[in-house]
């Protein structure tokens, strides 16, 4: 069972419109992770947080994607608008430490939101 | 690119059977993981082994890590049909950066 909590599980909307995702964390963790899965593929980073700051959003769309994590602790993925293309598997992840330390921590994921464009 | 790539893309086997996959990867790591993936659901945290570790065991899984040959081996063991899953692998570097592969799927017939 998932022990960092995504909702929706699921979401269906038309392309330009916005969508939003939300990921509440495992409590105590400092690092909060965005990726996107496209269906039988690797997932690709889209963002890091270390508790509210932006680490790594070096593949995030700027242009139609944002996320924050304004008190460290749940963060927010926003889509607009939305694109055929988006359509994917969008999971969060969170993991305990700072630093160097980090990787060697393991990540602990949600299940996800399955997005369909239409 | 520093991403971990996983082979066999796909491997079919029959429960009771043993199920290898290999992942292999171009930079320096600190450390490598393996993780499952149940289709539909998050990434499960499997196995960690560090740069200096050769070889790491979890119940039916075995790790293995050669870092001369810049590759790694998951061997699960009498393998079962809940074993069904993605495999992948994620290289970490030692500047804290993790890149996970594309993944390795496993269908273990009961």
């Amino acid at each position: 069972e998932a022990e960092v909590a995504q909702s929706p599980r699921y979401k269906i909307t038309e392309k330009s419109q916005a969508v939003a995702f939300w990921c509440d964390p495992i409590s105590g963790h400092a690092t909060l992770y965005w990726y996107r899965q496209i269906l039988g593929q690797g997932l690709e980073l889209l963002v890091q947080f270390q508790d509210e700051s932006v680490v790594d959003d070096s593949q995030l769309p700027k242009d139609r994607f944002s996320a924050e994590r304004l008190k460290g602790v749940d963060s927010t993925l926003k889509i607009q608008p939305a694109e055929l293309g988006d359509s994917a598997m969008y999971l969060c992840a969170s993991s305990l430490g700072t630093g160097e330390t980090e990787s060697n921590q393991p990540q602990h994921f949600g299940d996800g939101t399955r997005l369909s464009i239409l | 690119s520093q991403q971990g790539e996983e082979d066999p893309q796909a491997l079919s086997i029959q429960e009771g059977e043993n199920a290898t996959m290999n992942c292999s990867y171009k930079t320096s790591i600190n450390n490598l993981q393996w993780y499952r993936q149940n289709s539909g659901r998050g990434l499960v945290h499997l196995i960690l082994i560090r740069s200096n570790e050769r070889e790491k065991h979890s119940g039916r899984l075995r790790v293995t890590l050669d870092t001369s040959k810049k590759s790694s081996s998951l061997l699960i063991t009498a393998s079962r049909a809940a074993d069904t899953a993605s495999y992948f692998c994620v290289i970490n570097t030692n500047a804290g950066k993790s890149t996970f592969g594309d993944g390795t799927t496993l269908t273990v017939k009961p």
